[in-house]
């Protein structure tokens, strides 16, 4: 079966620092990675995703994430963290056999002024 | 484009009662999924439908349910109501199914 984890419940970096966000994947074949952000009383907005092709990948408000095969990871990062960042984030990886969009526990950034 | 609406956004139950959410999806998009969202559990995935039929089912029990009518909106049902399904209800839509998912905001439902 298909799963992600993200090691992480809490993640905390100051203004201004690059952030990384982890996810790691188990999956049979080519992964179909993503990740997505949830602010507060809000849905989950899409970020980014990684089909095939280049390694970096470059979403939404300057986030882009690795995808690395040897490692089985797909790590978010961003170079200059903003407080406004602070949210939750998910990674999700699609099941291809059953199509179904598979979530991680998510890990909350906060970002400190 | 409008994205994705669900209503109501707020919805307090008790016990026992059942209660209809609903979902439009982005207009265009087909696939609809659905997706109950605790402190404890995380997103948990429910049921996805496309072109109104029901192509997958998480490990929910039947007291949850749902459609997808011919426009792509979508609703979901759940009967006799238990404390435990007090969730933030999310509902996603995309182009395909294995395209990437908008979500709408979701229907925070509490359970007395």
């Amino acid at each position: 079966a298909q799963s992600v984890a993200q090691p992480e419940d809490q993640v905390n970096v100051a203004e201004g620092n690059p952030l990384t966000v982890k996810c790691t994947y188990s999956v049979s074949g080519n992964p179909y990675l993503f990740w997505y952000v949830q602010y507060p009383n809000r849905g989950l907005q899409f970020l980014l995703k990684y089909i095939t092709g280049d390694n970096l990948v470059k979403g939404s408000y300057g986030f882009e994430a690795e995808f690395n095969k040897s490692q089985t990871s797909f790590h978010l990062k961003k170079p200059s963290a903003l407080v406004s960042d602070s949210a939750l984030y998910f990674c999700a990886v699609r099941d291809k056999d059953t199509d179904k969009l598979i979530f991680g526990t998510g890990t909350r950034l906060q970002v400190f002024p | 484009k409008a994205g994705v609406t669900q209503t109501p956004r707020y919805l307090i139950k008790t016990r026992g009662q059942q209660v209809t959410l609903s979902c439009s999806p982005i207009s265009g998009h087909r696939s609809v999924s659905w997706y109950q969202q605790t402190p404890g559990q995380g997103l948990q995935f429910l049921f996805e439908y496309f072109s109104e039929t029901q192509r997958n089912k998480g490990n929910f029990p039947g007291r949850f349910s749902g459609r997808q009518f011919s426009n792509s909106r979508s609703e979901m049902n759940v009967s006799t109501l238990e404390l435990g399904d007090s969730a933030l209800y999310l509902c996603a839509s995309s182009l395909r199914t294995s395209n990437e998912q908008f979500f709408g905001p979701g229907t925070r439902l509490t359970v007395l």
